[in-house]
């Protein structure tokens, strides 16, 4: 069965690096998620992607957080100069267009120290 | 803004026995859908349940949805220790989906 993978699945980084968390969504799947939970809190939405553009972001998703799809199967958050409150499981869901079931990743577990 | 909110927070069980959370949320939705992490994990679906939907079922799984009260239920039977896990419900509005806190859920041999 298809699934969306995600990595690296732990990255570790000093406060004020720049970081990549990567994502595969299903190979037919038009809509694009990255979502965060910080340890021992709820999932919470930072941004959709369709058609190679932002539909919707939250107030958490500001200008050091940005998405791209630079091919056809990648799609990729990027954290410019990483907080210690960025510390958190970053999850990426997809889901193909024609049904509400969005597919999440496996998530990628981020440490800023 | 709309909001997923479960309770329990924490729920601890014996084996054999049934768990049952809620989760209560503020606007319409098109649907809500239950979801399971394990402990540092991934997110796993569940079961998803249309705003016209009033209850489903899917194996020891049975969820309810009442939108007159903005609530819905995630029924476990005869839980097992490998049900341990915390369970999120999410509300679906057409757009972008909001999760709850969760409910930790510790089923106990």
């Amino acid at each position: 069965e298809p699934e969306v993978t995600q990595t690296p699945s732990h990255q570790v980084t000093q406060m004020g690096q720049e970081v990549i968390l990567r994502c595969v969504p299903i190979s037919n799947h038009l809509y694009f998620y990255w979502y965060r939970q910080i340890l021992g809190q709820k999932v919470e939405f930072l941004v959709s992607f369709y058609n190679n553009e932002i539909s919707e972001k939250s107030e958490i998703f500001d200008d050091q957080f940005s998405v791209e799809r630079p091919d056809g199967s990648n799609f990729t958050l990027k954290i410019r100069s990483t907080k210690l409150e960025d510390s958190a499981m970053y999850f990426c869901a997809s889901k193909p267009g024609s049904t509400d079931t969005q597919y999440f990743g496996p998530g990628t577990r981020l440490t800023v120290l | 803004s709309q909001q997923g909110e479960e309770d329990p927070q924490a729920l601890s069980i014996q084996e054999g026995e049934n768990a049952t959370m809620n989760c209560s949320y503020k606007t319409s939705i098109n649907n809500l859908q239950w979801y399971r992490q394990n402990s540092g994990r991934g997110l796993v679906h569940l079961i998803l349940i249309r705003s016209n939907e009033r209850e489903k079922h899917s194996g020891r799984l049975r969820v309810t949805l009442d939108t007159s009260k903005k609530s819905s239920s995630l029924l476990i039977t005869a839980s097992r220790a490998a049900d341990t896990a915390s369970y999120f419900c999410a509300t679906y509005d057409g757009q972008n989906f909001v999760f709850g806190p969760g409910t930790r859920l510790s089923v106990l041999p």
